[in-house]
């Protein structure tokens, strides 16, 4: 059973770079022919879609982020990872990792929450 | 970017209610809709999928019906566990967007 497991600090200091890990198991990302994507949720508010990644490495970035935010995968450790430079209050969120299937994403990490902050 | 706004924002109901959840794009989307359900603390859950598919093991009490840029989520005999927010998101473009949610509260 396909299962993804987010990691990383939960507390990243504004202008800083926030770094994020899925871990997926229950299948190996280099021998699948899906997309994975992050996710975000503001807290009390709505989901972002931040950007998605295909396992050859092919990656589509929301605009919105485009220029701060960095989607690769480690096939070795069947992880997928996520950069974003710059953070501002702003960036505080729940993030997701996701598989996306046929478009839609029907697989999700429980979700870890990053809060930027001196 | 494709604004996806849902209507109403948030509602009360009851238990064996059939409620409806309306979804509207800013720009015609085919049938590049999905429906999520999300409960507080959880991740979302895919429940439709090409606007009217529903995902296997969701209960056929939930429907979707609509194309173009008007779409809706309906819940037939609303349950206690069907209380929760809804999101809907379409994938006719990047960036892939949803909508603001649709909070279904018990009355």
């Amino acid at each position: 059973q396909l299962q993804l497991q987010e990691s990383g600090p939960g507390l990243v200091k504004p202008s800083e770079t926030l770094s994020l890990t899925c871990t997926v198991s229950g299948a190996s990302i280099s021998s699948t022919s899906y997309y994975w994507g992050w996710i975000r949720q503001p807290p009390g508010k709505g989901l972002e879609w931040i950007g998605s990644l295909y396992s050859s490495g092919s990656t589509y970035y929301n605009p919105s982020l485009k220029s701060r935010v960095t989607i690769s995968v480690d096939t070795s450790k069947n992880q997928i990872s996520l950069t974003l430079n710059s953070v501002t209050a702003a960036d505080t969120a729940v993030y997701y990792c996701a598989r996306r299937y046929a478009h839609t994403f029907d697989i999700w990490g429980q979700g870890t929450m990053v809060t930027v902050s001196s | 970017a494709i604004r996806m706004t849902q209507s109403p924002s948030s509602f009360s109901a009851s238990t064996g209610d059939r409620v409806t959840i309306t979804c509207r794009a800013s720009q015609g989307i085919s049938s590049y809709l999905a429906w999520y359900q999300q409960k507080p603390g959880k991740a979302p859950n895919l429940l439709i999928s090409a606007a009217s598919t529903l995902q296997s093991g969701v209960p056929s009490r939930f429907s979707g019906s609509g194309s173009g840029t008007d779409f809706s989520l309906t819940i037939n005999y609303l349950q206690s566990e069907d209380f929760a927010t809804y999101y809907c998101q379409q994938y006719y473009g990047y960036p892939w967007t949803f909508g603001q949610g649709t909070k279904v509260e018990i009355k």
